[in-house]
């Protein structure tokens, strides 16, 4: 059973355009995270937000969590190609485990 | 930021053998890492918890005789897949927690090739 479902599966678009990837639940979360992967290397952490209605801006990305902790969205403004790649976000159930549940993914491609 | 190494990088076997992954928190200790498998195209799936001198906590379905895991001390954990298949064939990531709770930081990963 998935617990996280991100949205879209793929998404390609032109540089200069803007995004938005949707990661929900039906669980509730203490923290959640988000993920960039490229291709044959592991995920990098982009951010973490532990507080419901937490909106945290890192360049030309937004992430927000939701006000329930049960979901969480990511807004590229302005994509670029470097932009591409496995986009995964991951929720702890609880503060006290490390455990982490991976969304679904996002695979984003974006062309010059 | 934490680093988290993995070895080798990519390793091809034959059918029958035991393939041994490394994964090691470089400047911190963790008494907990992750291991996971990603087939391509997929997100990551979690096989089981490494804990720091004590038995490895595996996930429903994850065979815990064919992935052997150890976790000999603060800095190194290992995956062994024993009597590899070609389903087997994989990339295998390690990850770790350094300090605060719930955020994890990954290794490179491994990609074997069971031929």
């Amino acid at each position: 059973t998935q617990l996280l479902e991100q949205s879209p599966q793929f998404l390609s678009i032109q540089e200069g355009e803007n995004l938005t990837v949707y990661c929900n639940s039906s669980s509730v979360f203490s923290s959640l995270q988000w993920y960039r992967q490229e291709p044959g290397e592991g995920p990098v952490l982009l951010v973490t937000v532990v507080t419901g209605g937490e909106v945290k801006k890192l360049k030309r990305l937004t992430f927000q969590f939701g006000d329930a902790r049960k979901d969480s969205s990511l807004h590229i403004t302005a994509a670029q190609p470097g932009d591409t790649g496995l986009y995964l976000c991951a929720g702890a159930r609880s503060y006290n485990t490390d455990k982490l549940i991976f969304g679904t993914g996002t695979r984003l491609q974006v062309f010059p | 930021g934490a680093v988290v190494s993995q070895h080798p990088s990519w390793v091809i076997c034959k059918s029958g053998t035991s393939v041994k992954i490394e994964c090691r928190s470089l400047d911190f200790q963790a008494t907990t890492m992750f291991w996971y498998r990603q087939f391509p195209k997929q997100s990551l799936m979690l096989m089981a918890t490494s804990n720091e001198g004590s038995k490895a906590t595996y996930e429903q379905g994850v065979e815990k005789d064919k992935f052997l895991i150890n976790h000999a001390s603060l800095t190194l954990s290992t995956l062994t897949v024993t009597s590899a298949h070609p389903e087997d064939s994989s990339f295998y990531i390690c990850s770790a927690p350094p300090e605060r709770y719930n955020e994890q930081f990954f290794g490179p990963g491994t990609r074997l090739t069971v031929l």
